[in-house]
């Protein structure tokens, strides 16, 4: 049963410390994409890739935050210095983009809390 | 730019009663249309879709209709079992290569035996 597989599940950790979460996308999906989840602003898109190359970061904040795919199984999102207003769930996920209308595979999520 | 209105709840209901949420949305061209589900703990799970006006999409007893002219997307379900209670997400891909979804604030419900 393919997955999208996320670590780690809960991070939690100091105002100013750099974060990396990491997400593994199902095998032969060629589409990752990562979410945030808050109880303000619920789910937001923040970054998306298309055979590894980012097609649209418009959602991150670009000072702190970096994602990229060092290969095709691998997807990371870094915050660095983190800030309380970080906390959140992050969520990776994945497909097999070929339209608009593909269904997205969701990981997880890794619950982050930011002291 | 893009948006997704729905109820936020909770919304609670006996077991074996109708169901519905509402969902509308705002966007430029010819947007797909999703309702997903978010089981405690877990990520969300693609309940059912919708890719053109009148379409009606369907699983595991729910369905929705792709309503163009009220830019609406009402989630139903006849009869809902306790095994129901999530968090319902309306969602929308604009398409055109814009493949990332704009989500409503979700949808709390809970059955009640």
């Amino acid at each position: 049963d393919a997955r999208v597989t996320q670590t780690p599940r809960d991070k939690v950790t100091e105002m100013g410390q750099e974060v990396t979460m990491r997400c593994q996308p199902i095998l032969g999906h060629n589409t990752v994409f990562w979410y945030r989840q808050t109880m303000m602003q619920g789910l937001e898109l923040l970054a998306y890739f298309r055979n590894r190359a980012p097609l649209d970061d418009s959602g991150m904040p670009k000072d702190r935050f970096s994602a990229e795919m060092p290969d095709a199984t691998l997807a990371t999102l870094k915050i660095q210095p983190s800030e309380p207003r970080d906390s959140a769930v992050y969520f990776c996920a994945s497909g097999l983009g070929t339209s608009g209308s593909y269904e997205q595979f969701f990981g997880p999520g890794t619950r982050l809390t930011v002291l | 730019g893009d948006s997704v209105t729905q109820m936020e709840g909770p919304v609670t209901l006996s077991e074996e009663a109708f169901l519905t949420i509402n969902c509308t949305y705002t966007a430029t061209g010819y947007p797909s249309l999703f309702w997903y589900v978010q089981y405690p703990g877990e990520g969300l799970q693609l309940l059912l879709k919708a890719t053109k006006a009148d379409d009606k999409g369907s699983n595991k007893g729910f369905e929705a209709t792709y309503r163009k002219e009220t830019t609406s997307f009402h989630l139903e379900k006849g009869s809902v079992q306790v095994s129901d209670s999530a968090v319902y997400f309306c969602a929308l891909s604009a398409g055109g290569g814009a493949d990332g979804l704009t989500f409503g604030k979700g949808t709390h419900l809970i059955i009640q035996p």
